[in-house]
């Protein structure tokens, strides 16, 4: 059971909009700590996407973008492409555990 | 850029000690604040963050974890180490190492980026 909760997955058809949400606690993003958003595609290694809440690292389209309320935060990409199916992952800190936690990740189908 | 690599054995036996390194090129491992980190992702893809090292050498992991596991540095040869001992099947998993970078309000603020390519572990007799 992950810290942080993820739907397991979302879909959408090709220029669409989705959102992928990431719920903690108060112990964690509602504690005021960062949200930070992972695209792993098949058989690689998860990439930064989205770091600080909604910025973006340079390379990364801005179709992608993040946002923060209270103990929530979401993951939106608009002109959905086949090229952005893949698992999407949030990260954040716990002070109850003392590190950094994940979300259990959302497997995004492009249909 | 900053690349990192893992090396070790795929395989390793009940109750022994899983071993790798990540060897970072592209940039030193002395320069910079950022937190030298290893994560696992285990077959069910959750994704768990095990502990880190600064360039100082002090270290710091998960508690679960604390008991079994160190994380030491090696400077001359830009590379940083895993060793987490009494392995069981549990301990089965793809293991990353990742450049942690803090944020402007501190490393617990931080993400992680860049990462390794991954390397699986098996614990198997």
């Amino acid at each position: 059971q992950s810290v942080l909760t993820q739907p397991p997955s979302v879909s959408g058809a090709p220029g669409q909009r989705v959102t992928i949400s990431c719920t903690g606690s108060g112990s964690n993003i509602g504690a005021g700590y960062h949200v930070h958003w992972y695209q792993q595609l098949p058989g690689t290694a998860p990439k930064l996407l989205i770091y600080g809440n909604n910025n973006r690292p340079s390379g990364v389209p801005d179709r992608f973008s993040g946002s923060k309320s209270g103990t929530s935060a979401s993951l939106a990409i608009t002109g959905l492409q086949a090229e952005d199916e893949a698992d999407y992952y949030c990260q954040s800190y716990d002070t109850t555990l003392s590190g950094w936690v994940f979300g259990g990740g959302t497997k995004l189908t492009v249909l | 850029q900053v690349q990192l690599q893992e090396s070790g054995p795929g395989l390793v036996k009940p109750s022994q000690t899983l071993s790798l390194t990540c060897t970072v090129s592209g940039g030193s491992i002395s320069r910079g604040d950022y937190f030298w980190s290893w994560i696992r992702q285990h077959p069910g893809k959750d994704l768990e963050w095990i502990g880190y090292i600064h360039y100082s050498g002090s270290a710091y992991y998960k508690s679960s974890l604390k008991s079994r596991l160190t994380i030491s540095l090696d400077t001359s040869k830009n590379q940083f180490s895993l060793n987490l001992s009494s392995v069981t099947a549990a301990d089965t998993a793809v293991y990353y190492c990742a450049r942690g970078t803090p944020s402007p309000y501190g490393a617990d603020w931080g993400w992680f980026d860049p990462w390794g390519q991954g390397t699986l572990v098996t614990v198997s007799s």
